[in-house]
């Protein structure tokens, strides 16, 4: 089946560590995002990007970096984690095009003690 | 950029009943607004959407109605079930750049 995969699905991490987020998708789409997701707040973009030479900031990119390896790869980095990062984290793809579905990975719990 | 807000935060039914979510947007750009269903542990997945040249949609027993003008819309859930219950959200994006706005979610619990 074509898929978003996120790895590693749980991470408990010190603070002042880096530490790297991976996501992977067969599904071929262009689009990819990286959210988090807090009580209360919602879903919250972190960073997006619409093909591979293109990386956008999201509402909240303060403290976190992007690489996008491949189309189908799209990494999301913590420099020097805090413990408000604590979060679930989500990825998601979309294809090119307006008013398109996005399809989520099953997400990354980090916590940062 | 869009605005998302989402009412209630929570909302208690008896099973049986209708359920109602209400959202506003702030950008007239926006032009799709899916909803989506997170299962407690799970990942969020697409349950409706609507596109701006549609005032409402039906699958059964939900349906999404959009106001462009007010800009609102809002899912309603008929005859409830417990496996109903999990956190909706909604969410706004334009064809121009396909960025989803959610909004804070709605922890819906259906009692048997």
């Amino acid at each position: 089946d074509a898929d978003v995969t996120q790895t590693p699905r749980n991470r408990i991490t010190k603070t002042g560590k880096r530490i790297m987020l991976e996501c992977s998708q067969t599904k071929g789409h262009d689009r990819m995002y990286w959210y988090r997701q807090d009580p209360g707040l919602g879903l919250r973009l972190i960073y997006y990007s619409f093909d591979v030479k293109d990386i956008n900031k999201g509402e909240i990119s303060d403290g976190y970096s992007v690489s996008r390896q491949a189309q189908a790869k799209f990494s999301l980095s913590l420099e020097s984690a805090i413990p408000n990062q604590t979060a679930l984290y989500f990825c998601a793809t979309s294809a090119r095009g307006g008013g398109t579905e996005a399809f989520f990975g099953q997400g990354t719990r980090l916590t940062v003690v | 950029g869009e605005n998302v807000e989402q009412h209630p935060s929570t909302l208690s039914v008896q099973e049986g009943d209708s359920a109602v979510i209400k959202c506003t947007y702030s950008d007239s750009a926006s032009n799709y607004f899916p909803w989506y269903k997170q299962e407690l542990g799970k990942r969020p997945q697409l349950i409706i959407d609507i596109r701006s040249n549609v005032g409402e949609k039906k699958d059964q027993r939900i349906a999404v109605t959009l106001n462009k003008t007010a800009k609102h819309f809002s899912l309603h859930i008929t005859e409830t079930q417990p496996e109903d219950s999990a956190v909706y959200f909604c969410a706004a994006s334009n064809n121009n750049f396909n960025k989803f706005y959610f909004g804070s979610g709605t922890k819906l619990n259906v009692k048997p």
